[in-house]
């Protein structure tokens, strides 16, 4: 049982839109920034945005992040199937520990 | 290029213990806080521990508290994970992660490719 809870997958056409949720806590995301992952098969995950809505050099703009209150979410505009693959929320814990979301499979039909 | 490699993952019986290292390249190693992050066979992420840049702070989950020590050596530009204590459910691959390129308050841009670490009899 994750501390984030994430839908477990989503799904949508090539070219389309997508969100993906991540829900917390105030004693995690409330208090703090979040981050977001995506993990293609068979490897290590990648940074897609952090503090809420950041992207790393090199991160398309069809990926965004926001965040209200305890939730945060994922937009990926522009559906590719490259874009298929695991993609996870994190955030700090009011303990000082990273925690994370359970992982949403994304679909490109 | 900032680099992470991990090594020293393999099958341990229960109850044993494993050495994992992290040797980081292409940044100061030693200013920068480091973690251990693994992934059980087809589930998702689990951080297991933080360690912050000249060792004064650690952190663990709950799950590995009293039995892993994190530790590293700003010297050798290595971040270590000694796992003690092994149960069939420590079995992952474990990644070695930090924030190094980005200035960010959240989140983890640089990992390793992993090391798979598989407890069982």
């Amino acid at each position: 049982q994750s501390v984030l809870t994430q839908p477990p997958s989503v799904s949508a056409a090539p070219g389309q839109k997508v969100t993906i949720s991540c829900s917390g806590s105030s004693s995690n995301i409330g208090n703090n920034y979040v981050s977001w992952y995506q993990q293609l098969p068979g490897t290590a995950p990648k940074l897609l945005i952090y503090d809420n809505n950041k992207r790393p050099s090199g991160i398309p703009d069809r990926f965004s992040g926001s965040k209200s209150g305890t939730s945060a979410t994922l937009g990926i505009t522009g559906l590719q199937t490259g874009d298929e693959a695991d993609y996870y929320c994190g955030t700090w814990d009011s303990s000082l520990s990273r925690v994370f979301g359970g992982g949403t499979k994304l679909t490109v039909l | 290029e900032v680099q992470l490699v991990e090594s020293g993952g393999g099958l341990v019986k229960p109850g044993g213990s494993l050495r994992l290292s992290c040797a980081a390249s292409g940044f100061t190693f030693s200013s920068y806080s480091m973690n251990w992050v693994r992934q059980a066979p087809g589930k998702g992420l689990e951080w297991v521990s933080s360690i912050s840049s000249s060792s004064s702070y650690i952190y663990y989950a709950d799950s590995v508290k009293g039995r892993f020590t994190i530790s590293r050596d700003n010297a050798k530009n290595s971040l270590y994970l000694q796992m003690n204590s092994l149960r069939a459910e420590d079995t992952a691959v474990y990644y070695c992660a930090s924030i190094v390129v980005v200035v960010a308050a959240s989140g983890m841009d640089v990992w390793g490719q992993g090391t798979t670490v598989t407890v069982s009899s």
